[in-house]
């Protein structure tokens, strides 16, 4: 079956714009998270939904980042008036139930703000 | 605070040779998972190995183990017979049951050398 994905794959930004990112999860999982992860890092979680709830959100490093997820399955990240800092790759994972089961990853989208 | 420490930036195996790679963990909850991925170049993260607190076998996998030490608050990954095709990063994480959140250690770099 399908795996996640994330569109688009590769996301070039002047400082300042407004960007969205999109993850399309395995159907049927229950559970999403977005993840950031900068280079030579490990993933930083961000936010977590389950189903079109978002149950943490503790994790977006600004009022400038907003997730959603609308209808229980495609999410969306958006990140407002975009800094150098946001540069990173942003990891979409998920999985049937909550965070003790294992988590499927998406390819992840590079973001670069210059 | 929930920390997870890989104190290998980098780690070398020859082909066909055994590896382990250190994992340490910090959480004053009972219940907690823990996992280790393998993320190739191309930047997916693939799910190897999961070990649950509670589990009093060490996990295994193919040619994954967990070598899981509970009082050490230990984790280790070791794969047998290394291939070409594990050179990567690999990531230990660490899940608890009462929350959410996946924390990430740092990454190990291994290479593989033919």
């Amino acid at each position: 079956g399908a795996g996640v994905s994330q569109s688009p794959r590769y996301k070039v930004a002047k400082r300042g714009q407004d960007v969205a990112l999109r993850c399309d999860p395995i159907s049927g999982h229950v559970s999403l998270f977005w993840y950031q992860q900068a280079l030579g890092q490990g993933p930083e979680f961000l936010t977590y939904f389950q189903n079109e709830a978002q149950l943490d959100k503790s994790g977006l490093p600004s009022d400038r980042f907003f997730a959603e997820r609308p209808e229980g399955s495609v999410s969306t990240l958006k990140i407002q008036r975009t800094q150098q800092e946001d540069s990173a790759v942003y990891l979409c994972a998920s999985c049937e139930l909550g965070g003790t089961y294992e988590q499927y990853f998406g390819p992840g989208t590079r973001l670069t703000v210059t | 605070a929930q920390k997870i420490t890989q104190t290998q930036p980098g780690m070398f195996v020859q082909e066909k040779e055994a590896v382990t790679l250190d994992c340490t963990y910090d959480t004053s909850d009972q219940s907690y998972g823990l996992f280790w991925y393998k993320q190739p170049s191309s930047g997916e993260m693939i799910f190897l190995i999961y070990q649950g607190s509670y589990d009093e076998q060490n996990a295994t996998e193919g040619r994954y183990s967990l070598n899981f030490q509970k009082a050490r608050k230990s984790a280790n990954l070791v794969i047998s017979a290394s291939q070409l095709g594990d050179s990567a990063m690999y990531f230990c994480a660490m899940s608890l049951n009462t929350g959410n959140q996946f924390y990430f250690g740092t990454g190990t770099s291994l290479t593989v050398i033919p």
